[in-house]
């Protein structure tokens, strides 16, 4: 069983909606989430992190955090078609270990 | 940005065969992971090491074996290659959590 599970598994929204995925580690140890982005055909790369509780904004992306849950969501608004892609979440226990349990991610298409 | 090249980008091997998949980074990370990925399962992660000379079990390593010769170079070894072992393997680097992938290795094993 994996101990990062994501929701939902696919996402389908239309161009300009807002999109918005969740993620929730069931290992009790980890404190630090990572989103990663997987276009077709390409390596993933990390799109944010977040290792406060809270939430953080960069552009149309927003990470939530909450530690007591272990639950962390990306919401992506005016969502654009170049945003279809593979989004994997993350966790591990600290930063500077670097060993990531990922999730088996969550396929968002966006509809022009 | 960091770079993570990865050799080769394609393989198709047979039953029982060796395979060596190469990995080599040039940003002087400590370091590297090997991961393989499968529709469903996200990114699993078979080796990785810290350094040099070190190389340590991940969450799948069964059939698999690695090495660190160097701080630029992470091998993945398959010595008898099975077909459940067919898939996209992706390399990484990186310090401090954020990860640096290659372009991934498609392996068959037929």
């Amino acid at each position: 069983q994996q101990k990062v599970q994501q929701s939902p598994e696919s996402l389908i929204v239309p161009e300009g909606g807002m999109a918005s995925l969740n993620c929730t580690s069931s290992d009790r140890n980890v404190d630090y989430f990572w989103w990663y982005r997987q276009h077709s055909g390409k390596s993933p790369k990390m799109l944010m992190s977040i290792f406060s509780n809270g939430e953080k904004e960069e552009g149309r992306f927003t990470v939530h955090l909450n530690k007591a849950s272990l639950h962390t969501s990306l919401h992506i608004r005016d969502s654009q078609p170049s945003d279809s892609a593979l989004y994997l979440c993350a966790a591990s226990r600290g930063s500077a270990l670097g060993r990531l349990h990922f999730g088996a991610g969550t396929q968002l298409i966006v509809i022009p | 940005e960091a770079a993570v090249t990865q050799s080769p980008r394609n393989k198709v091997a047979v039953t029982g065969g060796k395979v060596t998949l190469s990995c080599n980074q040039t940003n002087n990370h400590n370091n590297m992971y090997w991961y393989r990925q499968d529709t469903g399962h996200g990114l699993r992660l078979i080796h990785y090491s810290y350094g040099a000379g070190s190389t340590e079990k991940g969450d799948i390593p069964d059939g698999y074996k690695a090495s660190r010769p160097s701080q630029e170079n992470f091998s993945l070894i398959l010595e008898l290659a099975t077909p459940s072992q067919t898939s996209v393997y992706f390399c990484a680097s990186g310090d401090g959590g954020e990860q640096y992938f290659g372009p991934g290795t498609r392996l068959t094993v037929l």
